[in-house]
């Protein structure tokens, strides 16, 4: 079955200063990977996602993530966070080897405190 | 705003009340999902319809159920609900090219007291 590890239940960061948080995955087939972030009382926002090709991608709002086929993970980066950054964030994965099954499994999340 | 709309925000209801909540997805798109969010079980997944046929069942109770109307919006039944039914409940919407996004309304904020 597939599942995601977010190991970090909160990320502190200063404003400025660059971000990670981290994700690692488990699946039987090839991932589709995705991150998402809540704001409070808010839905999940789409931020970037893994389907093939480069394992840097470049997402919404100065997000990347870099895919790592070896150690499974699927880190969320960004070079200078804002304290608008703040926020809950999930990595979630699809595994292709279920074509018939569509659904996300999501990780717990991480909360990023940017701090001024 | 993601394109995805659910009625209604929030909801209070009482145990063993009886609720629908109210998912439009996306235009153009065919599938829909059903999440829920809750404290100690994080984010599940409960049910996916794809052009109004139930596609894939994930951890839904038997008192909940589904649907998808021939416009494509969705419903989610909730029945006989228990205090711990009590939870954010998140319809997401995409096409079914197999690479696709899925796209979430902003939840429907279900408290049973």
């Amino acid at each position: 079955a597939q599942s995601v590890a977010q190991p970090e239940d909160q990320v502190n960061v200063a404003e400025g200063n660059p971000l990670t948080v981290k994700c690692t995955y488990s699946v039987s087939g090839n991932p589709y990977l995705f991150w998402y972030v809540q704001y409070p009382n808010r839905g999940l926002q789409f931020l970037l996602k893994y389907i093939t090709g480069d394992n840097l991608v470049k997402g919404s709002y100065g997000f990347e993530a870099e895919f790592n086929k070896s150690q499974t993970s699927f880190h969320l980066k960004k070079p200078s966070a804002l304290v608008s950054d703040s926020a809950l964030y999930f990595c979630a994965v699809r595994d292709t080897a279920n074509t018939g099954f569509q659904k996300l499994v999501f990780g717990t999340g991480t909360r990023l405190l940017v701090s001024p | 705003d993601s394109g995805v709309t659910q009625t209604p925000k929030h909801l209070i209801t009482a145990t063993g009340q009886r609720v629908t909540l109210r998912c439009s997805p996306r235009s153009g798109d065919l599938s829909v999902y059903w999440y829920q969010q809750s404290l100690d079980q994080g984010l599940q997944f409960l049910i996916h319809y794809y052009n109004g046929e139930e596609r894939a069942k994930g951890n839904i109770l038997e008192r909940f159920s589904a649907q998808q109307f021939p416009d494509l919006h969705s419903e989610l039944n909730l029945s006989s609900l228990e205090l711990g039914d009590s939870a954010l409940y998140f319809c997401a919407s995409s096409d079914l090219t197999g690479r696709e996004t899925q796209y979430f309304g902003p939840g429907t904020r279900l408290l049973v007291l």
